[in-house]
């Protein structure tokens, strides 16, 4: 079984909509991220979750609301979005220690999201 | 800081050909890891490779191989005799050690895109 999915692939909504992206990691991974991915920008980090607990918020606008009700999965929530939102999210998931070595960092195939 | 530099943002070769992407870091701390990710046209970044601070050695994965050079801060990546499903956006990222919790961040170099034609 691939081991990040998310759900959906491609999305279009409009300025008013709500809609969610979910990620689910099949990976037994304690950490998960969401990236967002612009047109010729590097991938930027948007929240890390870290046994359930978000401990990064790299300040997003709050029309991004990231949930994450167990360490399998990962939702990030969207209302009112701006045209410049439209990216390619990416969600990640890896199985980190403190105090100890860095995991890698694996990565679902993102939800391309065009906001008209 | 940390930061990632890929200077070369788009490579075109002929299939056969050998190829190298450039990746140059800066960070502060004395221990870290060097990624190279692969993006090809379908989104899903591929993990292709982890290495360490203390690990200079270099590594061979079929045609792949990187050469680590803490000396210069650089971690190159050389696709031999390149093929058309090589083509993709490659990205090197260097991981930040989060000392007081359990996870780590990425710094992403902005990719190189790889074009190989046949």
């Amino acid at each position: 079984e691939t081991g990040v999915t998310q759900t959906p692939r491609h999305l279009v909504m409009g300025m008013t909509n709500k809609k969610s992206l979910k990620c689910e990691q099949h990976l037994g991974h304690n950490a998960m991220y969401w990236y967002k991915q612009s047109a010729k920008k590097p991938l930027e980090l948007m929240f890390v979750y870290s046994l359930e607990e978000r401990v990064e918020n790299n300040s997003v606008p709050s029309r991004f609301s990231p949930e994450c009700p167990n360490s399998s999965h990962l939702f990030l929530h969207l209302h009112t979005l701006q045209p410049e939102d439209s990216a390619l999210y990416l969600c990640a998931s890896s199985q980190d220690r403190p105090g100890q070595g860095l995991d890698t960092q694996y990565f679902g195939p993102g939800t391309r999201l065009t906001v008209l | 800081a940390q930061k990632v530099t890929q200077a070369q943002t788009e490579i075109s070769v002929v299939e056969k050909e050998d190829v190298t992407l450039d990746c140059v870091y800066e960070t502060r701390d004395t221990t870290y890891y060097l990624f190279w990710y692969k993006q090809p046209p379908s989104g899903e970044l591929v993990f292709l490779i982890r290495r360490n601070s203390f690990d200079e050695q270099n590594e061979i994965s079929g045609r792949y191989s990187w050469n680590f050079q803490k000396s210069t801060s650089s971690f190159n990546f050389t696709i031999t005799a390149s093929q058309v499903v090589d083509s993709a956006v490659y990205f090197c990222a260097l991981s930040e050690a989060k000392r007081h919790s359990g996870y780590s961040t990425l710094t992403f170099g902005k990719g190189t895109m790889l074009l190989v034609s046949p």
